[in-house]
Parts: structure tokens; sequence; C-alpha cells
């Protein structure tokens, strides 16, 4: 079965700091990919950083960072700077390669604080 | 780019009613998608398909159909509209590799009085 949990509802960040949003998953997929989507309270989903399970390096893409521990089976994001743009909801999920669904989590709303 | 392309963007049903919600991409995309996503809660799988005249379904398929006769087009069909269809529907598509994330439309917001 393929799971994903992120246990933090809600997270508040100063700006200019960084913050951790944590996600962990659950697959007996040998090779999978996981994402990371913001969705803004204007509603859309947006697509902002991926990881493979075999990529040896963590993933970046400009303020984001995803903190990949395999053997913990953790994905944790990882946004530095905190802007106010960056509040909004998070949501973590993973695909393996033996299916085609995505699998998400219930998401970590994140409110920047100026 | 067009992308995910869902119409309409808001829609008020009467219980009982019927409506299409449609979906086109212009990626090429062989992987498409419909999940509803109700208010402060994660996305859900209602179903998706792998290619043309392929269709699958997800985690809750219940008073929905879709069809998938075109690669660029899945409309999701709800019939006879109940209360708790009351929700945002998100129409995603994604290449046929690991890599390939979900791209999403701009969702369609459902109510149904």
């Amino acid at each position: 079965a393929q799971k994903i949990t992120q246990t933090q509802p809600g997270m508040f960040v100063q700006e200019k700091e960084a913050v951790t949003l944590d996600c962990t998953y659950d697959t007996s997929d040998p090779s999978y990919g996981l994402f990371w989507y913001k969705q803004p309270s204007s509603g859309e989903m947006i697509f902002l950083i991926y990881q493979g399970s075999y990529d040896q390096q963590n993933a970046t893409e400009g303020r984001y960072s995803l903190n990949f521990q395999k053997a913990r089976k953790s994905a944790n994001l990882v946004i530095s700077a905190s802007q106010l743009g960056d509040s909004a909801m998070y949501f973590c999920a993973m695909k393996g390669f033996t299916g085609n669904q995505f699998y998400f989590g219930t998401g970590t709303s994140l409110t920047v604080i100026p | 780019n067009a992308g995910v392309t869902q119409t309409p963007k808001f829609r008020i049903l009467k219980i009982g009613q019927s409506m299409t919600l449609q979906c086109t991409q212009d990626m090429n995309h062989n992987y498409m998608y419909w999940y509803r996503q109700d208010p402060g809660m994660g996305l859900k799988l209602i179903y998706y398909s792998v290619g043309a005249g392929i269709t699958d379904k997800g985690e809750v398929p219940n008073g929905y159909n879709v069809s998938r006769s075109t690669t660029e087009d899945f409309p999701l069909r709800l019939e006879l509209a109940a209360p708790s269809q009351t929700s945002v529907y998100f129409c995603a598509s994604s290449p046929q590799v690991l890599t390939g994330e979900l791209f999403f439309g701009e969702g369609s917001r459902l109510t149904v009085l």
C-alpha cells in the first residue's frame, strides 16, 4: 500500500526565516518519485520540486530544497528565507514506478508572519 | 501554452441534476486524472486514465463517470448530483515517466444545493 503522511496541519514562520514541512511515506515500490505542490489561497496547484528515490543528491529549486532521508522514508520540504507570498497550503505526493497513481498527503498550511 | 484547461470554473447545481466537467490538455500526456478537494482537505482521486479508451476508478468514484475517447480530452460526468458532491474538482495530466509531475487545471468549484 502507498501512503503519504503530513503530520503538521498548520505552521507559522517569521519572514526571512527558514521552515521545514514534514512528509513521510510508505511504499513497496523499489523505485518512486516524491513531489511537493503549493496551493495558494487562489486555489491553483503549483509544482515546486521533485525527488527520485535513486537520486544521490537532495533536490533543490531556488529557495526550495528537499531533505530526502530514504531509510527513514521522509521527504521534508525546506523553504529558505520565507516570504509573505509563501503563505499557502503545501502538499507532498508520491508516485510509484509500478503504479499510475499519485498519492497525496493531507497538506500543511503555512503562514508567514511579517 | 494552454496546458490543462477545465470548464466551467464555477457551477451551481440543484440536487438530482447532471452535468459534465470538461478537461482538455495540449501536452500529449497519456495519463490524466480527476481529483476532488473538499474544504480544508487534501486531494482524493476520482478516476484516472492511462490512455485513450482506458479508464480506471480511484478512491471515490461513486456518483461519477468518465470517458477518454482522445488523448486530449477527459470529461467527468456527474449523474444525479448530491450535496456531498459539493467540492472543487481538479483535472490533471502527467507524462508517462516516473519523473513526470502532475500538471493541474485551475479547478472547477461545484456547489450542489
